[in-house]
């Protein structure tokens, strides 16, 4: 059971453009939410996170939104940069007391390629 | 600061040798550590939970005396792949998470081929 889910396997921005990258999730104990890039042969390196008490987190040209009556969220960068091409994976972890961690729950990935 | 490392970065062993990974998280003590593999064009696949002084915990259908986790330590943990072969010949990375927060901080993975 796929509980996070990236249906695009890649997406293709001209430099300068926004990138907008999805992610939907069923499980609905889901409360906070986290964005991943990672480069070939690299670890995945944290990027944006998001709690369900919020629709809306912005770190720079890093903007994420959600929609928990959707079960939805968006990563959106702009303007892009030919230096954003990496994969970029949504999580989930398991819902906590909030001082606690647990497995993060992945979804399968989107690839970003920015073009000059 | 949460800095998590890898060693070795890349690793060629004969078939049939066993290769030990090492997993550190450099500024903070991590209770809990994960092993992951990613195979090319493919997502991380969770391998195993390591727990620090109890046995890891391991994912459906992988093999855990083939992969060997052992977490002495607050701040290490290991992964042993015994007998190796061809197929185990992937991307291994390990992350660490602090209790303060949700994140999982990542280490820069480990390149295992076997010939």
């Amino acid at each position: 059971d796929q509980q996070v889910k990236q249906n695009s396997p890649s997406l293709s921005v001209q430099e300068g453009r926004i990138s907008i990258l999805n992610c939907d999730y069923t499980n609905s104990m889901f409360d906070y939410f986290l964005w991943y890039k990672k480069y070939p042969a690299e670890g995945p390196t944290f990027l944006i996170s998001i709690s369900s008490i919020k629709d809306k987190n912005e770190d720079g040209r890093f903007t994420v939104f959600l929609n928990k009556s959707a079960k939805h969220l968006s990563l959106h960068i702009v303007p892009s940069q030919p230096g954003d091409s990496a994969v970029y994976f949504c999580a989930a972890p398991p819902r906590a007391g909030g001082t606690s961690y647990g497995k993060l729950t992945f979804g399968q990935g989107t690839i970003l390629t920015v073009h000059p | 600061g949460a800095v998590v490392s890898q060693h070795p970065s890349w690793v060629i062993c004969k078939s049939g040798t066993s290769v030990k990974i090492e997993c550190r998280s450099l500024d903070f003590q991590a209770t809990t550590m994960f092993w992951y593999r990613q195979f090319p064009k493919q997502s991380l696949m969770l391998m195993a939970t390591s727990n620090e002084g109890s046995k890891a915990t391991y994912e459906q259908g992988v093999e855990k005396d083939k992969f060997l986790i052992n977490h002495a330590s607050l701040t290490l943990s290991t992964l042993t792949v015994t007998s190796a072969h061809p197929e185990d010949s992937s991307f291994y990375i390990c992350s660490a998470g602090r209790l303060a927060d949700y994140e999982q901080y990542f280490g820069p993975g480990t390149r295992l081929t076997v010939t």
